[in-house]
C-alpha cells in the first residue's frame, strides 16, 4: 500500500514569509508525528497528533509554529515569519496506534525546507 | 530527558567485513528501541527494533540485542557490503510520558569494494 507522502519535497521561501508543508499519512493510521532533522543530526520531534488532537506538542520551538489535523488524516505543518534558522528537512511519520514503545513510525521522505 | 548516543562516523570498512555500530541510551522505564536507516536520497527506513530487555532484532543481516544492563542496542553486521552504505540512527520510543522517538545522531557508514 501507500506509504507516507509529504508535499512540497522542496520548499525555498524568503526570510519572513509564511509556509505549509503538508502530510498524507498511512491510511488507517491513527498518530502522526512531525519531526525536524538538520543537517548531520538525527531527528528532532515537533509534534504528535493522536486523531485530530495534538498529545504532545513540546517539541515545537516557538509560537510561529503550529500544526493542524482537522480530520484525523492529512496535517498541515505552518511556519510564520520564517527565520534561516528554521531551514532543514521536515520529516513526517505515522503509527497505528500512538501508543509509543513498540508502535512502529513509518516515515515519510520528507520536505526540504530552504529561507533565503 | 530520553537520550540515545551513538559512535560518531564516518566509519569505513571493506566489502565483508564484520560491523559494529555502538548505542547507549538514557530512559526512565523500559522503552523501546529501534535502528532506522536513512539509504542516499531516500527517507527514513525501520531496520529493526526490539521492544523487551534480550530481545534481538534481525533483519537483511543485521542484529541487535536490547541489554538493559548495559542500556545499549549495538548494531551489528558479519558481512557488509557495498549496498549497506547510509547512515544509521539509533531510536528510543516508551509506551508512558513521550510517544515520539528520540534519536540519536546517525552514524555514517561507507563499504568500499
Amino acid at each position: 500500500g501507500a506509504g507516507v507522502s509529504q508535499t512540497p519535497s522542496n520548499k525555498v521561501t524568503e526570510k519572513g514569509k509564511y509556509v505549509e508543508l503538508r502530510c498524507d499519512p498511512i491510511s488507517g493510521h491513527t498518530a502522526l508525528y512531525w519531526y525536524r532533522q538538520s543537517l548531520g543530526q538525527g531527528p528532532e520531534f515537533l509534534i504528535y497528533f493522536q486523531g485530530t488532537g495534538a498529545a504532545d506538542d513540546s517539541g515545537l520551538p516557538n509560537d510561529r509554529f503550529f500544526a493542524v489535523r482537522p480530520e484525523g488524516s492529512v496535517s498541515t505543518l505552518k511556519i510564520q515569519r520564517t527565520e534561516r534558522g528554521d531551514s532543514a528537512v521536515y520529516l513526517c511519520a505515522s503509527s497505528l496506534l500512538g501508543t509509543g514503545g513498540g508502535d512502529t513510525q513509518y516515515f515519510g521522505p520528507g520536505t526540504r525546507l530552504t529561507v533565503l | 530527558g530520553d537520550s540515545v548516543t551513538q559512535m560518531e562516523g564516518p566509519v569505513t570498512l571493506s566489502e565483508e567485513a564484520f560491523l559494529t555500530i555502538n548505542c547507549t541510551y538514557t530512559a526512565t522505564g523500559y522503552p523501546s528501541l529501534f535502528w532506522y536507516v536513512q539509504y542516499p536520497g531516500e527517507g527514513l527506513q525501520l531496520l529493526l527494533k526490539a521492544t523487551k530487555a534480550d530481545d534481538k532484532g534481525s533483519n537483511k543481516g543485521f542484529e541487535a540485542t536490547y541489554r538493559k544492563e548495559t542500556t545499549s542496542f549495538h548494531l551489528e553486521k558479519g558481512s557488509v557490503q557495498v549496498s549497506d552504505s547510509a547512515v544509521y540512527f539509533c531510536a528510543l520510543s516508551r509506551d508512558t510520558g513521550r510517544r515520539a522517538l528520540t534519536f540519536g545522531s546517525g552514524t555514517r557508514l561507507q563499504v568500499q569494494p
